[in-house]
């Protein structure tokens, strides 16, 4: 049962627009959420984090935006640069426990 | 920085062999957490352990245990691999602090690749 979910499994850009990643999840008790960005044999690096009590957190080129009762949150990132060709996951959990459910990933092209 | 070190990047087994792979969390980190992240799929959750103690258990077969040490690094002991088995096996670390709500940010290490042939 995938609780986090990423349905656009690839995007591309052009350098300098904005990317936007989407992510929606459909357990209502998860209260933090963030973003990872993963390079080909690396682990995943992360990026940003929000929690419930917030709809943005904003840090240098990422923003990352939630929607409560929509139950989805996006990752913004502008400029985009092609550094940031990747594949990204978004990653739920909730406050009681400690575990994170991820979603199946977006790789991002970010073309120069 | 410090980041989370995982040994070794790749293993090569064979079915029904044993295998353990370790984890070095960043220094003063106190909680590790092992994900097992198949081909193509999102990376799955086995089990955490937060001061030595299990915290956390999710989708670790039997055949799997693990454990955390005094110096807080971990070891994820499998056995009877199977075919399956193969995998990107991550280990991530965070701080928790004492009291405060787990929503603690978890740093990956790079991984351990699997192959059971």
């Amino acid at each position: 049962d995938q609780q986090v979910k990423q349905n656009s499994p690839s995007l591309s850009v052009q350098e300098g627009r904005i990317s936007i990643l989407n992510c929606d999840y459909t357990n209502s008790m998860f209260d933090y959420f963030l973003w990872y960005k993963k390079y080909p044999a690396e682990g995943p690096t992360f990026l940003i984090s929000i929690s419930s009590i917030k709809d943005k957190n904003e840090d240098g080129r990422f923003t990352v935006f939630l929607n409560k009762s929509a139950k989805h949150l996006s990752l913004h990132i502008v400029p985009s640069q092609p550094g940031d060709s990747a594949v990204y996951f978004c990653a739920a959990s909730k406050v009681s426990g400690n575990q994170f459910y991820f979603g199946t990933g977006t790789s991002l092209t970010v073309i120069p | 920085a410090a980041g989370v070190i995982q040994s070794p990047r790749h293993l090569i087994k064979e079915k029904r062999e044993t295998a353990t792979l370790k984890c070095y969390p960043i220094p003063r980190h106190d909680t590790v957490y092992w994900y097992q992240q198949g081909p193509g799929q999102d990376p799955q959750f086995l089990i955490s352990f937060y001061e030595k103690m299990q915290s956390d258990k999710g989708s670790i077969p039997d055949r799997f245990s693990a454990q955390q040490f005094s110096d807080y690094h971990s070891e994820l002991n499998m056995s009877s691999l199977e075919l399956g088995d193969s995998a990107l096996y991550f280990c991530a670390s965070s701080y928790r602090l004492a009291g405060e709500p787990i929503t603690d940010t978890q740093y990956f290490g790079p991984g351990t690749r699997l192959t059971v042939l």
